[in-house]
């Protein structure tokens, strides 16, 4: 079964620097993997996803995610954080093998916290 | 172009009632699917919908159901409710295209359902 996790629960970082939000994936196929973004009481937003290609990935908002295979991993980055980025952020997989569905597995979710 | 759009947004609902939430997809979009978010159980996928037809479904009991209607908008339904069915309710639109695992999914704000 397809699983995903993201390993830290919050992270806190300073406006100006650079932010990294974890993510790694179990899959039996190929990985399709996306990140989405929620704020407070709304629903996803969808910022990136990982198909075939290049390893790095650009988004919106200025967002990129690095996949790797060999770690099976697919972190979110961001080369200056804004304290309007803070929100909740979720990696999410879907499975090849589903035959053309589209049911996403989601990590637990990370709340990233930009402070001044 | 418009986004995936949900309603009611809030609802109140008594144990034992029925409730039944509506979305409709984004222009084009033939896949639809539901999620449930809960603080503690996180975002489960429910099932999904393409062409009126239910191609995946989740770990849910038999009190919840959905359809979609030729026009590709789609309800759900949870029947007998129960205090624990209180969460975020999400839907999310999909071209769906059999093959296309690469399609990118959206997601609409939510339907918050609360049970008293």
């Amino acid at each position: 079964a397809q699983s995903v996790a993201q390993p830290e629960d919050q992270v806190n970082v300073a406006e100006g620097n650079p932010l990294t939000v974890k993510c790694t994936y179990s899959v039996s196929g190929n990985p399709y993997l996306f990140w989405y973004v929620q704020y407070p009481n709304r629903g996803l937003q969808f910022l990136l996803k990982y198909i075939t290609g290049d390893n790095l990935v650009k988004g919106s908002y200025g967002f990129e995610a690095e996949f790797n295979k060999s770690q099976t991993s697919f972190h979110l980055k961001k080369p200056s954080a804004l304290v309007s980025d803070s929100a909740l952020y979720f990696c999410a997989v879907r499975d090849e093998v589903t035959g053309g569905g589209n049911k996403l597995t989601f990590g637990t979710g990370t709340q990233l916290k930009v402070e001044l | 172009k418009a986004g995936v759009t949900q309603t009611p947004r809030y609802l109140i609902k008594t144990r034992g009632q029925q409730v039944t939430l509506s979305c409709s997809p984004i222009s084009g979009h033939r896949s639809v699917s539901w999620y449930q978010q809960t603080p503690g159980q996180g975002l489960q996928f429910l099932f999904e919908y393409f062409s009126e037809t239910q191609r995946n479904k989740g770990n849910f009991p038999g009190r919840f159901s959905g359809r979609q209607f030729s026009n590709s908008r789609s309800e759900m339904n949870v029947s007998t409710l129960e205090l624990g069915d209180s969460a975020l309710y999400l839907c999310a639109s999909s071209r769906g295209v059999e093959g296309a695992a690469g399609n990118t999914i959206y997601f609409g704000e939510g339907s918050w359902l609360t049970v008293v």
